[in-house]
Order: structure tokens, then sequence, then C-alpha cells
């Protein structure tokens, strides 16, 4: 268990209305992110974080935007939530496994619906 | 195209039959990841490797750095196996395979 939590666990929605995700970890690690997963796509990413305050776009990332106030939040806002935007969204960080190689860890998964 | 191929995209097996996952990428990776995901579950990390082969229990993979090719292989398979099988390689950053959905029948 690499400590990794994700709030809430499950949302349903309105589309419309602004939606905030939060991630939270334990082990210090610096590089953190956010997927989406969706059925014929794959983990697809979104967002990510290699620091306070140091975010960058993944391949998905029109209609949401992250926050990282401090090493262990990282925070994924749907602005306006739409249908398209139901999912589950995976939270991960990376850390340093043997050999220096990195390994990923995620979080149990947000399953959002937007109706 | 998608940097990271599995094969096949869904796999029924009897319970005892030996099963392999196939994944190939076309990007350079420092190493290769296989997932596992349970119906409505977390993703947990099975292996990763940069060479050669690695085995854990009834798991075990396997990378040819040259062909850029991967196996997972499954001996004795059990009902418990079933779960959805996701390669991943490392790279500047996180390619995942659209995952390999396996279900083992008693």
């Amino acid at each position: 268990d690499a400590g990794i939590t994700q709030s809430p666990r499950h949302k349903v929605t309105e589309t419309g209305t602004p939606v905030t995700l939060r991630c939270h970890q334990t082990e210090n690690h610096r590089y953190m992110y956010w997927y989406r997963q969706d059925p014929g796509h794959g983990l697809r990413l979104i967002h990510y974080s290699y620091g306070v305050k140091d975010t960058d776009k993944g391949e998905v990332s029109d209609g949401y935007s992250v926050s990282r106030s401090k090493t262990e939040d990282f925070l994924l806002t749907l602005e306006s939530a739409t249908s398209s935007q139901t999912s589950v969204y995976f939270c991960a960080i990376r850390g340093t496994g043997l050999a220096g190689t990195n390994e990923q860890f995620f979080g149990p998964g947000t399953r959002l619906t937007v109706l | 195209k998608n940097e990271v191929e599995q094969s096949p995209q869904n796999l029924t097996a009897q319970e005892g039959e030996f099963i392999t996952i196939n994944c190939s990428y076309s990007v350079g990776i420092s190493a290769l990841h296989w997932l596992q995901q349970h119906p409505g579950g977390g993703i947990v990390s099975l292996f990763m490797l940069s060479s050669g082969k690695k085995k854990h229990g009834r798991l075990i993979a396997t990378i040819n750095i040259q062909e850029k090719h991967s196996s997972l292989h499954i001996t004795a398979s059990h009902p418990r196996d079933s779960a959805v099988y996701i390669c991943a390689g490392t790279g500047n950053q996180f390619y995942f395979g659209t995952g390999t959905s396996l279900t083992v029948i008693p």
C-alpha cells in the first residue's frame, strides 16, 4: 500500500456543475498524476505535477484544471462538468523502485457520473 | 496508433490453463510494467522489469528489449486471476496499453 487516497470515491453530479477530486499521498513523492480510464481507451493522462505549484498538461486536459499547493495533495477540478467527463479517475504517484527505475502507484479511483 | 499495444483484448480460459498476454511497444522505454485491475477495483503493480524475466508465484513476466516485446504468463490459472491486465512502459512519460480482460472459468 503506497499511501494514496482519493476522495470522493463515488460522485454523481449534474452537467454544468463544478467538481473537485482530491488525491492525497503520505509518501512525499514529487510526481503526481491524474488519469481517466474509459472502455476502449485505457488510462489517459489528464494533468501531472512535478512539484508544488508545478503542473503540466497531459493528452486529455481540456475541461480540467489542477492545483498543487502542498506536496501531499493534488486536486483535479472539472470547471463545468459534461457527460463526456463521466469516467473513472485515478491518481498516481511516481516513486523510485529498485535500481533507480521509476514505479507508479495508483490510488483506489473515483467513479464520477455526470448526468 | 497507440505506443503500447496488447493482445489479445479479451481472453477466456478454463481453470488450470497456461495463459499468455502479449505487449509490444514502439517507443523507447526504461522499464516495462504489468498492472492488474480487478473488476471495480484499483490498479496494482505486478511487475516492473527492464530486462530478462521475473517470477512471482504463478506469474512470470519476460521482456525482449531488441524486439520491444513483453509477455505475461500465468501458470495453472485460477478464477481469482480474472482481471484486466495492463502493460505500461516508462519513458519520458508512462505509456499504457488498453488492457487485456481475462476471465478464468472454473
